[in-house]
């Protein structure tokens, strides 16, 4: 499978507690994208790396939160002090150009906050 | 600041039925259009998007999008829908040259009945 694939699948955790999930994009593309989508709505954008740079985070993105992607390769997202806000599907996205193409979605993270 | 609006929130069709879920975008300058469909269970895949060029676009399974600059509108068109189109449909906008993602809407839910 040469998509882009997260792990976990699922994630239960109590509240206050530490969580990171995992990204590895396609291989070829350089962008990757963390969105957070909760029912009802559309993905909502958290953060942007171009290689390993991390060039854009939104607002949404809240100092428990932080991404890294070391080597350029994979992504690791961590959500520190969990809440019950935080329960969301959490998206990884990759892409080689991101006018051209859109993005390659992962099938996501569902972390819920107990 | 940009949005994208998907008035459409549940559309409920028989097969055969033909499809057109509406999609206004609020950007004054150039922009990229993507539509990304959601079937149950499985992760966001792009259904088509305009990049530049001819503002009919066509994508896969039937579908195509036309994008009309003077109404701020990407909407999505089927002629004759199957049961196997019941999904969840959503509208995204990368808005500008320098913009780093896409913004994506509430999404329209799709229900075909056999």
């Amino acid at each position: 499978d040469t998509g882009v694939s997260q792990n976990p699948r699922h994630k239960i955790t109590k509240r206050g507690q530490n969580v990171t999930f995992r990204c590895d994009p396609i291989s070829e593309h350089n962008r990757l994208y963390w969105y957070r989508q909760t029912l009802g709505q559309g993905p909502e954008f958290l953060t942007y790396f171009q290689n390993e740079a991390q060039l854009e985070k939104s607002r949404l993105l809240s100092d428990r939160f932080s991404a890294e992607r070391p080597k350029g390769s994979f992504s690791t997202l961590e959500i520190q002090r969990t809440e019950q806000g935080d329960s969301a599907m959490y998206l990884c996205a990759s892409s080689p150009n991101l006018r051209e193409y859109g993005y390659t979605f992962g099938s996501g993270t569902r972390l819920t906050v107990v | 600041a940009q949005s994208v609006s998907q008035h459409n929130h549940h559309v409920i069709l028989s097969e055969a039925a033909s499809l057109e879920l509406g999609c206004n975008y609020s950007y004054g300058g150039t922009v990229n259009l993507f539509w990304y469909v959601q079937y149950p269970g499985q992760h966001l895949q792009l259904l088509l998007k305009y990049f530049s060029g001819d503002p009919l676009v066509k994508g896969i399974k039937g579908f195509e999008a036309e994008f009309i600059k003077s109404k701020f509108s990407f909407n999505l068109r089927k002629p004759s829908v199957q049961w196997s189109d019941t999904a969840e449909y959503f509208c995204a906008v990368n808005a500008g040259t320098g913009a780093n993602n896409l913004f994506f809407g509430t999404g329209t839910r799709l229900t075909v009945i056999p």
